[in-house]
């Protein structure tokens, strides 16, 4: 089991270019999330989706969007990248939503780190 | 309003001793709380969590945590320090039934 599948790991961009987050799980969880973590800040919540087709908005979803096309990839979209978006990503899954009682917890990709010069 | 407070930045133990992270949480309905571990340069890992049933918490690697609704708390703790302890720890607050809030964390120290 590859559990959840970040790309890339880093990446290097100038203000204004685009670029996508690859996150894919292979453990048919309904639920996938993107955070960001700064120093100090902890982790906080860009975007989910509750299952294929369904998406919306976390803490900080300004500059950044998300589709859910399959149950399996969840792909994070920089549109014209600013330098404010320099950061540590994760993207998680869960089955099912992480707050459902019973609810298996949150499963962690390694994370990818992007700086926007 | 649904918040998390983790009261300490950075906490630094000698190996051997005991390990207090203190977390303070606000929620307006019966809480679910969890505790994460992140390595450095590594991914986020599920240390212990609480769902409303036993007030104290096993988890692994030995640490442990106790729910207090009476002071709002839930502090991790273990009784005896190692050096692969050392780490960044996270208190994850539910606040619906799709949403987690994540505390800012704790970077941990171990001293040999």
């Amino acid at each position: 089991n590859a559990g959840v599948t970040q790309t890339p790991k880093f990446q290097v961009l100038k203000t204004g270019q685009s670029m996508t987050l690859q996150c894919a799980q292979d453990m048919n969880h309904e639920y996938m999330s993107w955070y960001r973590q700064d120093p100090g800040m902890g982790l906080r919540l860009i975007h989910y989706s509750v299952g294929a087709g369904i998406t919306d908005q976390g803490e900080v979803p300004n500059g950044y969007n998300v589709s859910r096309s399959t149950t399996e990839d969840f792909p994070l979209r920089l549109l014209s990248a600013a330098p404010s978006q320099t950061s540590v990503y994760f993207c998680a899954s869960s089955f099912p939503s992480p707050g459902t009682t019973g609810a298996n917890v949150l499963t962690f990709g390694a994370g990818s780190r992007l700086t926007v010069l | 309003a649904q918040s998390v407070t983790q009261l300490d930045s950075h906490v630094s133990v000698s190996e051997g001793t005991p390990v207090l992270l203190r977390c303070n949480y606000s929620s307006s309905y019966s809480p679910s709380l969890f505790w994460y571990v992140q390595h450095p340069n590594k991914g986020l890992q599920l240390l212990l969590k609480y769902t409303s049933a036993a007030t104290l918490v096993k988890g692994i690697n030995g640490f442990e945590a106790e729910f207090k609704k009476s002071e709002t708390s839930f502090h991790l703790t273990k009784p005896s320090a190692h050096m692969s302890d050392a780490a960044e720890y996270f208190c994850v607050l539910k606040t619906s039934y799709d949403k987690v809030i994540f505390g800012p964390g704790t970077s941990l120290s171990v001293i040999p």
